[in-house]
């Protein structure tokens, strides 16, 4: 069955400092992919989505991801976090022309210190 | 934002009551879905809809139920509401291109 690793639970950086969150996902077929962030008492928000073409893909708020289909990763960065950027991020997974359904990972809670 | 709101915001109930959650969407969208998020396991399936009166099972459907009579309206039912079911539970639509969005979240406990 398809699945979708956070290996990070919690992760804290300095404001200014560089951000990737890892994440992995079990797939046989062309996957669909996504990061959703989630505030405090929120709901989720879509950051980017990978469906095809260039592997590396922007997102909203300065971030990144990239698609590595040899490492069945889609790790997302940030170059410099802001302290509004504390929060709990979401990767996961749609099956291309398949299932309708997204799984999701655990998610990582990101702390920021000043 | 998408159009997509859940009600109530938050609810309190006893064991054994029945309990009603609905989602409504302004968009349109065919397909709809109920999540539970629990600390530890990110978001998970509890049931979807891909029409009017077309709905499935997630991976976590024991124990609710949902109806869906009208393309905008999307309820969710506990039958008997047991204190496993305390979860903040989020409604979402899917466009055409599989973005998913999502509603606020309705914070339930079950005493």
């Amino acid at each position: 069955a398809q699945s979708v690793t956070q290996p990070d639970i919690h992760i804290t950086v300095s404001e200014g400092a560089s951000l990737e969150l890892r994440c992995n996902y079990s797939y046989g077929a062309t996957p669909y992919l996504f990061w959703y962030v989630q505030s405090p008492g929120q709901g989720l928000q879509l950051l980017l989505k990978y469906f095809s073409g260039d592997t590396l893909v922007q997102g909203i708020k300065g971030f990144e991801a990239e698609f590595k289909r040899s490492q069945s990763s889609f790790n997302l960065r940030k170059p410099s976090v802001h302290w509004s950027d504390a929060a709990e991020y979401f990767c996961a997974v749609v099956n291309e022309g398949g299932s309708e359904k997204l799984v999701f990972g655990k998610g990582t809670k990101l702390t920021v210190n000043p | 934002d998408a159009g997509i709101t859940q009600s109530p915001r938050h609810k309190v109930t006893e064991t054994g009551t029945p309990v009603t959650l609905r989602c409504h969407q302004t968009e349109n969208h065919r397909y709809m879905y109920w999540y539970r998020q629990d600390p530890g396991h990110g978001l998970r399936l509890i049931h979807y809809s891909y029409g009017v009166k077309d709905t499935d099972k997630g991976e976590v459907s024991d124990g609710y139920s949902v109806s869906r009579s009208k393309t905008e309206d999307f309820l969710l039912t506990l039958e008997s509401a047991t204190s496993s079911q305390t979860s903040v539970y989020f409604c979402a639509i899917k466009d055409p291109s599989y973005e998913q969005y999502f509603g606020p979240g309705t914070r339930l406990t079950v005493t």
